[in-house]
C-alpha cells in the first residue's frame, strides 16, 4: 500500500487569491492524479500529474487555472488560481503504481469567500 | 470523460438487510474498482475486477464485473452500521485514467 498525505487539510481563502495544495506519497508511484469532489458526491478527475512534464488535463480544466507540478515520483502540487466561490470543494490527490490500485490522500477542503 | 452511472443514488436500510448497488456505463474498461469513502477521508479501495464475468467476495461483500466489462454490481449481505458510507465505482480507461461513478450513499440503521 501507499500512504498519501496532503497539506493543508483545509483552508478558507479570499476571492482572487491562489492556494497551493501539496501531496506527498511515502513511496514511489507511477501515476499521480488530482480530483475535485463536492461533499457527498462523486470525484471529478482534474488532471494526471506527469513527472518532469506538463500535466494532462481533463475537459473543462486548464493549466492556467490549475497549474500542477510533479518534480519527482513521490510529490505533486496543485494550485487553484484566482479563486472564486465556485472553486469551493474538496481536492484529493491519488497515487497508482500501475497495478490498478489507487491510494488516496485525505483531501483538502477549500472554502472560498 | 467516460460516464459511469450508479444506482441507487441514496439507500437507507435496516441492519441485517441485503442490498445491491449497480454501476453502469456504455464504455468498456480495462478494470473496475469499488471504493468506500467516509466523511473527511479519501476513498478506500475495496476491490479491483479485471476479467469480464469475474466475481470477487470480500466477507459480506460480493462484486461482479459484467461480461462486456461495461458494468458492475456490489452486493452486501446482512448490512451492518459499519457499512455506512459513500460507495464509488471507478473504471480505468485505456489511457490509464480512472473515471468515477456518480456514487451511492448508504446508511445502515441499527
Amino acid at each position: 500500500s501507499a500512504v498519501i498525505s496532503q497539506k493543508p487539510s483545509r483552508d478558507i481563502c479570499q476571492r482572487g487569491t491562489s492556494l497551493t495544495i501539496q501531496c506527498q506519497v511515502d513511496s514511489q508511484v507511477t501515476m499521480m492524479f488530482w480530483y475535485r469532489q463536492q461533499p457527498g458526491q462523486s470525484l471529478t478527475l482534474i488532471a494526471t500529474a506527469n513527472q518532469g512534464s506538463e500535466a494532462t488535463y481533463e475537459s473543462g480544466f486548464v493549466i492556467d487555472k490549475f497549474p500542477i507540478s510533479r518534480p519527482n515520483l513521490t510529490f505533486s502540487t496543485l494550485t487553484v488560481s484566482n479563486m472564486s466561490p465556485e472553486d469551493s470543494s474538496i481536492y484529493l490527490c491519488s497515487g497508482d503504481r500501475g497495478t490498478d490500485t489507487q491510494y488516496f490522500g485525505p483531501g483538502t477542503r477549500l472554502t472560498v469567500l | 470523460t467516460q460516464l459511469l452511472e450508479q444506482s441507487p443514488q441514496f439507500l437507507s436500510i435496516q441492519e441485517g438487510e441485503n442490498l445491491t448497488v449497480y454501476c453502469n456505463s456504455s464504455s468498456v474498461f480495462s478494470s473496475l474498482q469499488w471504493y468506500r469513502q467516509e466523511p473527511g477521508e479519501g476513498p478506500v479501495l475495496l476491490v479491483t475486477v479485471v476479467t469480464g464475468g469475474e466475481v470477487k467476495k470480500l466477507k459480506r461483500l460480493t462484486f461482479q464485473f459484467g461480461d462486456a466489462r461495461k458494468d458492475s454490481s456490489l452486493h452486501i449481505t446482512a448490512a451492518q452500521p459499519g457499512d455506512t458510507g459513500l460507495y464509488l465505482c471507478a473504471g480505468k480507461s485505456t489511457g490509464n485514467q480512472f473515471y468515477f461513478g456518480t456514487g451511492t450513499s448508504l446508511t445502515v440503521i441499527p
